[in-house]
C-alpha cells in the first residue's frame, strides 16, 4: 500500500524552538507539498517542491523553510516556533503532472506553547 | 486567482435523508477538479476526479457531477459513517503553463448524519 508517512502525530513545542517535521513517500512522486489546516481557514499552502533541491513558496511561507535533499523526502522547518503556528501541518505528494491529484500523509498536530 | 467556495459549511442528516454538498470554482483554464473525504484528526483521502463538464463519477452512496462551474457531491441514503469534512479542489493552469499539480482547496462542509 502506497504511503505517506509523516514522522509525527502530536508535537508539543516551546515557543523560540527550531522544529523539524518530516514526510517521507514511497510512490515515487515527483512534487511534495507542505500544507496548513485550521478551522474556518482550511487547507494553506505552505512551501511546495517539484524536483530535489528545488522548492517553491506557496501562499504562507513566513516563519517557515524547506528541504529536500532527497526525492523522498521532504522536511518542514519552523525557524523559532510561534504560537500562531499551531496547527495540523499536512504533507501531500503527487506526479509530476497532478494526476490524480495528491496523496496526504495522517497530519502532525502541532501545539505550540 | 483561482477560487473553490464550499457550501453549506455544514450539514445534519438523517441516515437515509439524500442532499448534496456544492463546489463553486473559478479558475483560469480547469485541469482537474477533485473531491476527498476527511476523518478528524486524519488527512484527506481521495474520492474523484472530474475533468470536463458533464462528467460523472460514482462510489458507494457518492456521486459527483461536474458543470463549467461547479461541482455537486450527491449522497444517496446515507449512513453515519458517511460522517466527515468533504473537500472540494481544483487544479488549474497557472500563467506560465506549469502549475505543477497544485490545488486549491475549499474550506470543507462538514457532513453529520445521524442514525
Amino acid at each position: 500500500d502506497v504511503k505517506v508517512t509523516q514522522s509525527s502525530r502530536y508535537l508539543v513545542k516551546r515557543t523560540g524552538e527550531k522544529v523539524f517535521l518530516e514526510c517521507v513517500q514511497d510512490m515515487d512522486h515527483e512534487n511534495m507539498f507542505w500544507y496548513r489546516q485550521d478551522p474556518g481557514l482550511g487547507l494553506r499552502l505552505i512551501y511546495f517542491s517539484y524536483d530535489v533541491k528545488m522548492k517553491e513558496k506557496g501562499d504562507i511561507p513566513e516563519g517557515y523553510s524547506v528541504s529536500r535533499e532527497k526525492k523522498e523526502r521532504f522536511s518542514l522547518i519552523l525557524e523559532s516556533a510561534s504560537t500562531n503556528q499551531t496547527s495540523m501541518y499536512l504533507c501531500a505528494s503527487s506526479l509530476a503532472t497532478g494526476g490524480n491529484g495528491y496523496t496526504f500523509g495522517s497530519g502532525t498536530r502541532l501545539t505550540v506553547v | 486567482e483561482d477560487q473553490v467556495t464550499q457550501s453549506p459549511e455544514a450539514l445534519r442528516l438523517q441516515e437515509g435523508e439524500s442532499s448534496s454538498l456544492n463546489c463553486s470554482y473559478t479558475v483560469s483554464g480547469l485541469r482537474g477538479l477533485f473531491w476527498y473525504r476527511q476523518d478528524p484528526g486524519k488527512g484527506p483521502e481521495f474520492l474523484f476526479t472530474l475533468y470536463s463538464a458533464g462528467e460523472e463519477k460514482e462510489k458507494e452512496r457518492l456521486k459527483a457531477t461536474l458543470t463549467k462551474k461547479e461541482s455537486f457531491l450527491h449522497i444517496t441514503a446515507p449512513k453515519p459513517e458517511d460522517s466527515a469534512t468533504y473537500l472540494c479542489a481544483v487544479r488549474s493552469h497557472d500563467a506560465g503553463g506549469t502549475s505543477y499539480g497544485k490545488l486549491t482547496f475549499g474550506q470543507g462542509t462538514i457532513l453529520t448524519v445521524h442514525p
